[in-house]
């Protein structure tokens, strides 16, 4: 089983509103990501959490607050957003190593619309 | 950063091969990748090849690795219809595994 849920599928929010999006795998992999990614461009990063720490911020704005509640689960919290934030946001997990491939699987996403 | 490039466009006709190219800058680059993305959906993981392997076959795939000139290429036999897509190649960061870098992605057109 090589699935990354992801929780909606799609997102209307006003630029004052609060919302999450959710993220779930049961791999074991304990290397979680977000991705943004706008149309016809390849995904960017934004975060990734390492053992449920946050290892990797990109200099992503704090209207974005990422949570991973436990290695299974990884929120993207969502507060006072721009229109140009609207974008597809992907989760990933992998293994974590050095020693290996650390392959990343990817998520559906979901897509988000600001307005 | 590391730099992955890959030409925007490609068109086979349904049954000829298509060859996907990517050039990558990070010669210490472990693992290299590629992605395929259809329309409205997320990224799915095609293959991979570990830098000391020249060659890895998949059933209708083919990767190719050049380490000296630093170049990946993906060859998809038998082209489908349902092959059209975007595919992206992916190396990883030389000093954090979890970090990957994407190419810009070449979007594949099969005409019936």
């Amino acid at each position: 089983d090589t699935e990354v849920t992801q929780t909606p599928k799609h997102l209307v929010m006003g630029m004052t509103n609060k919302k999450s999006l959710k993220c779930e795998q049961h791999m074991g992999h304990r290397a979680m990501y977000w991705y943004k990614q706008k149309a016809k461009k390849p995904p960017e990063l934004m975060f990734v959490y390492s053992y449920e720490k946050l290892s990797i911020n990109e200099s992503v704005p704090s209207r974005f607050s990422p949570e991973c509640p436990n290695s299974s689960l990884l929120n993207l919290h969502l507060h006072a957003l721009q229109p140009e934030d609207s974008a597809l946001y992907l989760c990933a997990s992998s293994q974590e190593g050095r020693a290996r491939g650390n392959t990343i699987y990817f998520g559906e996403g979901s897509w988000l619309t600001v307005v | 950063g590391e730099d992955v490039e890959q030409s925007l466009f490609l068109s086979v006709r349904e049954g000829d091969s298509s060859v996907i190219n990517c050039t990558y800058t990070d010669s210490s680059s472990t693992y290299l990748y590629w992605y395929k993305q259809e329309p409205g959906a997320g990224l799915q993981l095609l293959t991979y090849i570990f830098s000391n392997m020249d060659m890895k076959q998949d059933q209708r795939l083919t990767v190719l690795l050049n380490k000296k000139d630093k170049h990946l290429s993906l060859r998809i036999a038998d082209t489908q219809t349902g092959d059209s897509a975007i595919y992206f190649c992916a190396e990883t960061a030389r000093y954090n595994f979890n970090k990957f870098y994407f190419g810009s992605g070449t979007k594949l057109n099969v005409k019936p």
